[in-house]
């Protein structure tokens, strides 16, 4: 039982640079987000999917896109990396209205110089 | 947009017991839940409130009182790998997370 796997765990990208993180998870769930955590920060959602199909911009999504590509998998775009974006990606998935809560994956480091 | 207070940084010994706080503005709010982070790792889930009261799992509750907009984590009889970064977390129409209690647990 996987859970939520994200790939790859690690990345350095010169600015400027575009890549994509992905997210797939095993547990037939609905929802999916993914959520950056800056140094000493709690997590700031970016952007999440309801269900397939349909994509929503979080609290910060300037400078992403996503793409949810199936019920299992859901892409996060960084089109022209900067600096700014130097920070921990964690993708996350829910049942749709579910109180336990999200499962989330072991985070992708990212650093841009 | 929602906005959460829980303490920077809370300090006890084995064995003790610890309370973090949280408060939230009520704004279309569901309920609270709790993760907890260990250094590198992701977040995990500990509990959720919707209703008032206490909600006791194992050594962990979780407390919510709805009138004052307000929340705990209480951990009881902490062991060392108890050390984490506990995230109170606004349930609404999407989740946002507080800015993180850093718990030191001293041998």
């Amino acid at each position: 039982n996987a859970g939520v796997t994200q790939t790859p765990k690690f990345q350095v990208l010169k600015t400027g640079q575009s890549m994509t993180l992905q997210c797939a998870q095993d547990m037939n769930h609905n929802s999916m987000y993914w959520y950056r955590q800056d140094p000493g920060m709690g997590l700031r959602l970016i952007y999440y999917s309801a269900s397939e199909g349909t994509t929503d911009k979080g609290e910060v999504p300037n400078g992403y896109n996503v793409s949810r590509l199936n019920k299992r998998e859901f892409s996060l775009r960084l089109e022209s990396a900067a600096p700014s974006q130097t920070s921990v990606y964690f993708c996350a998935s829910s049942r749709t209205g579910d109180n336990y809560g999200y499962t989330f994956g072991s985070g992708t480091r990212l650093t841009v110089v | 947009g929602q906005s959460l207070e829980q303490p920077s940084e809370v300090t006890a010994v084995e064995g003790a017991i610890v309370q973090i706080n949280c408060t939230y503005q009520t704004s279309g709010f569901y309920g609270l839940s709790w993760y907890q982070q260990h250094d590198g790792g992701a977040p995990t889930f500990l509990s959720y409130n919707a209703l008032d009261g206490l909600e006791e799992t194992g050594r962990f509750s979780s407390f919510l009182s709805r009138s004052d907009s307000y929340g705990y984590l209480l951990l009881q009889e902490l062991q060392m790998k108890d050390s984490a970064s506990y995230f109170c977390v606004f349930y609404g129409q999407n989740f946002v997370f507080g800015p993180g209690t850093r718990l030191s647990v001293l041998p």
